[in-house]
């Protein structure tokens, strides 16, 4: 079945560095792909998400780039501050033979921001 | 505006005991439903999904099942909780447009722990 890997599975930085995540995505038919953030405790929300259409979008201080011929995706997060600590998740979406969309989730990623 | 509303917050059940949690969304209709498990420091596994009244998709063999009822409800159970069913259950919902993928809007979680 559709499988998403997410990596590093945690990652801690100095305050002001970049954060780097990265995913890939088993299922070529896959054109959605959104970032989620999610607080201890608390419900994920989206951060910043790209279609297959698209290679790279950006939003103030956060980044994501798409490689569908190597099926792979990345979040950018530049001049980190410490309440960008929480866990990100990737995911990937895709139509199913019933004509519904399936949303997919990494692992995680544990971000710790160092001040 | 949309809004999803999920319940209870957190539940606390003997083992063998039956499990029964609510998801229902306001403000829109026909909305593509989930439910996911995140256990403890893990990832968002994708547990149901539902495209209609009465549909409902499997993605992993489990102690669980689902069920929609009606349009905007979504109600995961089980007859009899093990153990391993601990963990913090997300409901989803997304709109799809024009056959295009949206974001998916998560509740607030409900924390199940069987003891």
């Amino acid at each position: 079945g559709e499988n998403v890997e997410q990596h590093p599975s945690t990652l801690s930085v100095q305050e002001g560095d970049s954060a780097v995540i990265k995913c890939t995505y088993s299922d070529s038919a896959s054109n959605y792909f959104p970032w989620y953030k999610q607080e201890l405790g608390k419900r994920p929300q989206l951060i910043i998400d790209i279609r297959s259409n698209v290679g790279e979008k950006k939003d103030q201080r956060i980044a994501v780039t798409l490689n569908k011929t190597a099926k792979h995706f990345s979040l950018h997060i530049t001049e980190t501050q410490p309440e960008d600590s929480a866990v990100y998740f990737c995911a990937a979406s895709t139509v199913t033979m019933d004509s519904s969309y399936k949303l997919i989730f990494g692992s995680g990623t544990r971000l710790l921001v160092r001040p | 505006s949309q809004t999803i509303h999920q319940w209870p917050a957190t539940l606390v059940q003997p083992v063998g005991s039956p499990l029964s949690l609510e998801c229902t969304v306001e403000g829109t209709s026909n909305p593509n439903l989930y439910w996911y498990r995140q256990a403890a420091g893990r990832g968002l596994q994708l547990l149901f999904y539902s495209v209609g009244i009465g549909q409902i998709s499997s993605e992993v063999p489990q102690n669980l099942s689902a069920s929609r009822p009606q349009d905007r409800q979504f109600i995961l159970s089980s007859k009899k909780l093990l153990l391993s069913d601990s963990g913090f259950y997300l409901c989803a919902w997304r709109r799809i447009r024009l056959l295009q993928d949206t974001e998916a809007f998560f509740g607030q979680g409900t924390r199940l722990t069987v003891v």
